[in-house]
C-alpha cells in the first residue's frame, strides 16, 4: 500500500537555525515526489517535484532531496516568513492520484 | 499569472441545505481534482476528472455529494443535503494530467454547516 509518513509533525527554530523535514514513503514505482507549502487560510503552494534518486533542487532558503525511501526539505537560515505547513505527496505507477502526507507545521520565531 | 480560482471563498449554510461549490481550472490543463481539508484527515481526494469526464469519485460519499465539469472552464462540486459532518475546506487543483505532473491548487472553500 503506498503511504507517506512526515515528521516531526511541528518544529520550532529560532530564526537563521537551519534544520530538515523528512518524508519518508513507501510506493510502487515512484513517478515523483512532491513537495508544498501551505499558509493558514490558503491553498498549498507548489515547491518541488523530484523524480529520481539523487535528484536534489533548490529555491532561495530551501533544498529538496530525495533518496530511494524519503525526502528531505532542507531549510537554511529560515526567517519568520517560512514559517507555513509543509506537505509532501508522492505519485506512483497505479494511477495518478498524490498520496498526502499529514504535513509538518514549521513555526521560525524573530 | 494563471491561477484556479475558486467560489465562494466562505459559506455558511444550515444542515439540509444545498451547497453548491465552484473552481475554474488554470487554462489549458485538463485534469481537476476535487479535495477536502480537515484537522483530523489532512487532505483528502473527492474526485477528479480528465478532459471533463470523471475518472474517479470513490472517495465522494455517493449519496450526497456529487461533481461534474459543465465545460472546460469549469467544475462543480455539489453537496445535497449537507450535514455538520461535511464543514471542512473543500479544495479545487488543476493540472495536466500526465505522470508526475503538478497539481495547483485554488484558494479554497471554507465550509460550515450548522
Amino acid at each position: 500500500e503506498d503511504q507517506v509518513t512526515q515528521s516531526p509533525e511541528a518544529l520550532r527554530l529560532q530564526e537563521g537555525e537551519s534544520s530538515s523535514l523528512n518524508c519518508s514513503y513507501t510506493v510502487s514505482g515512484l513517478r515523483g515526489l512532491f513537495w508544498y507549502r501551505q499558509d493558514p487560510g490558503k491553498g498549498p503552494e507548489f515547491l518541488f517535484t523530484l523524480y529520481s534518486a539523487g535528484e536534489e533542487k533548490e529555491k532561495e532558503r530551501l533544498k529538496a532531496t530525495l533518496t530511494k525511501k524519503e525526502s528531505f526539505l532542507h531549510i537554511t537560515a529560515p526567517k519568520p516568513e517560512d514559517s507555513a505547513t509543509y506537505l509532501c505527496a508522492v505519485q506512483g505507477d497505479s494511477n495518478y492520484q498524490l498520496i498526502w502526507g499529514a504535513g509538518t507545521k514549521l513555526i521560525i520565531k524573530p | 499569472d494563471a491561477r484556479v480560482t475558486q467560489t465562494p471563498r466562505h459559506k455558511v449554510t444550515e444542515m439540509g441545505q444545498e451547497v453548491t461549490m465552484r473552481c475554474q481550472p488554470i487554462l489549458g490543463h485538463n485534469t481537476v481534482f476535487w479535495y477536502r481539508q480537515t484537522m483530523m484527515q489532512g487532505l483528502e481526494l473527492l474526485a477528479y476528472f480528465r478532459n471533463r469526464a470523471p475518472l474517479d469519485d470513490s472517495g465522494m460519499p455517493k449519496d450526497r455529494f456529487s461533481a461534474e465539469m459543465p465545460d472546460a472552464t469549469l467544475a462543480t462540486l455539489k453537496i445535497q443535503p449537507s450535514e455538520p459532518r461535511d464543514s471542512a475546506v473543500y479544495f479545487c487543483a488543476s493540472g495536466y494530467g500526465g505522470a508526475g505532473e503538478t497539481q495547483y491548487f485554488g484558494p479554497g472553500t471554507r465550509l460550515l454547516v450548522l
